[in-house]
């Protein structure tokens, strides 16, 4: 079963609106979540590295204000996509990895459109 | 920065085997990930590699020669469900996020 909850699946907003995505270890502490994001007919782009009691390490070209992230505990850490614009409009995902050195599990994935 | 290469696209025929490659460039390194994904859905894991050598699992090996950066995810007697992405990823330093390359689309025709 997933170890990994995603929320939402999907989501619609209009443009100016803000939107938040959870992500969720199931059944174990994830210190350290990653978010990445899809767009259509590509690969993941790492978006930012999620810690807990920490903030988050963004990567270059994402705006951190238009991109909040939560890391509220060891189990939940949540992306806010503020001010949406159709732009915004992507595949969103979250992985954490159960030990330092194992594979990373995949949240379901949050599909955002922004009308 | 880092790069990782694999070909966008492949098609191949029911019952036949594929051999998908993957060459990094990166700047450390702390394994090598292949994943499945199809249209809409998240991705799945299907091998890890971290030493030189094959890993065989089911229908589905991974290869890594570490000294030439490169690797490959061989799949034996295609499937029409086997249509799908997949994706090469290299973890460079423990504990960080897995840097994907572009993708392959893999089409299986009967």
């Amino acid at each position: 079963g997933a170890v990994v909850s995603q929320h939402p699946s999907w989501v619609i907003c209009k443009s100016g609106t803000s939107v938040k995505i959870e992500c969720r270890s199931l059944d174990f502490q994830a210190t350290t979540m990653f978010w990445y994001r899809q767009f259509p007919k590509q690969s993941l782009m790492l978006m930012a590295t999620s810690n807990e009691g920490s903030k988050a390490t963004y990567e270059q070209g994402v705006e951190k204000d238009k991109f909040l992230i939560n890391h509220a505990s060891l189990t939940l850490s949540t992306l806010t996509v503020t001010s949406a614009h159709p732009e915004d409009s992507s595949f969103y995902i979250c992985t954490a990895p159960r030990e330092v050195n194992t594979e990373a599990f995949f949240g379901q994935g949050t599909r955002l459109t922004v009308v | 920065g880092q790069n990782i290469d694999q070909p966008t696209e492949m098609t191949a025929t029911e019952g036949a085997i594929v051999q998908i490659n993957c060459t990094y460039q990166t700047s450390g390194f702390n394994g090598l990930f292949w994943y499945q994904q199809h249209a809409g859905e998240a991705p799945t894991f299907l091998s890890y590699n971290v030493l030189d050598g094959l890993e065989e699992k089911g229908r589905f090996s991974s290869f890594l020669s570490r000294s030439k950066g490169y690797s490959y995810l061989l799949l034996k007697e295609l499937q029409m469900k086997d249509s799908a992405s997949y994706l090469c990823a290299v973890r460079v330093q423990a504990g960080t996020a897995l840097i994907f390359g572009k993708g392959t689309t893999l089409s299986v025709s009967s």
